[in-house]
């Protein structure tokens, strides 16, 4: 099955700072890719995704690459607010054959994001 | 819209008594995803259904865990016997279509189980 390593476990930047999640995935068949942001006691909230046809999508201040060769995607936050502080999951999904099985998405076991005012 | 709704929020056990935990998906969604989360821990993805059928149980313990998602009504996970090693919490998650169709899995607020 997927196993998906996501590092750091814990990051601290300064506010306005940048901050770069990495994390790797095992599958080649793997082809979705979401970020989701928890923070504490709170659900998990998609921020971004990516699918394996692209190698960069970005919104405001969030970008996800995509090197499916390496296969490693990364998550980059620039110009980091108090807010941003949470925990960061990534996650790789392998697309469920014809009977539709294997949707799940596989985590990463997160990244504590700390921004120092 | 209502989200992805779960309930009970949080539930307390006692060892050898059983657990249901209930998750309503978004109106329109007929995909079902549950995960268990332990502390400090990410997610781990237990089962997958749609409408009266299991896909996708690959992550679901075999003995004393069971999923439903009956033609009316919410998905339930339910947990016999539990055991201190169950404690955790359990989101599930919703999406339209399949997630390798293209569809966002929307995640409920989870169910905290605490088992004594």
């Amino acid at each position: 099955g997927e196993n998906v390593e996501q590092h750091p476990s814990t990051l601290s930047v300064q506010e306005g700072d940048s901050a770069v999640i990495k994390c790797t995935y095992s599958d080649s068949a793997s082809n979705y890719f979401p970020w989701y942001k928890q923070e504490l006691g709170k659900r998990p909230q998609l921020i971004i995704d990516i699918r394996s046809n692209v190698g960069e999508k970005k919104d405001q201040r969030i970008a996800v690459t995509l090197n499916k060769t390496a296969k490693h995607f990364s998550l980059h936050i620039t110009e980091t607010q108090p807010e941003d502080s949470a925990v960061y999951f990534c996650a790789a999904s392998i697309p469920g054959d014809s009977g539709g099985g294997a949707d799940g998405l596989t985590f990463g076991k997160g990244t504590h994001l700390i921004i120092q005012p | 819209n209502a989200g992805v709704m779960q309930n009970p929020r949080h539930l307390v056990r006692r060892r050898g008594q059983e657990a249901r935990l209930r998750c309503s998906p978004m109106k329109g969604h007929s995909h079902v995803y549950w995960y268990r989360q332990l502390p400090e821990e990410g997610l781990k993805f237990m089962v997958y259904l749609q409408k009266e059928n299991i896909i996708d149980e690959s992550g679901m313990p075999k003995e004393r865990f069971s999923a439903e998602f009956p033609k009316e009504g919410p998905s339930i996970l339910r947990i016999q016997q539990v055991v201190r090693g169950d404690s955790a919490a359990y989101f599930c998650a919703s999406s339209p279509e399949a997630t390798s169709g293209g569809a966002e899995q929307f995640f409920g607020p989870g169910t905290r189980l605490t088992v004594l």
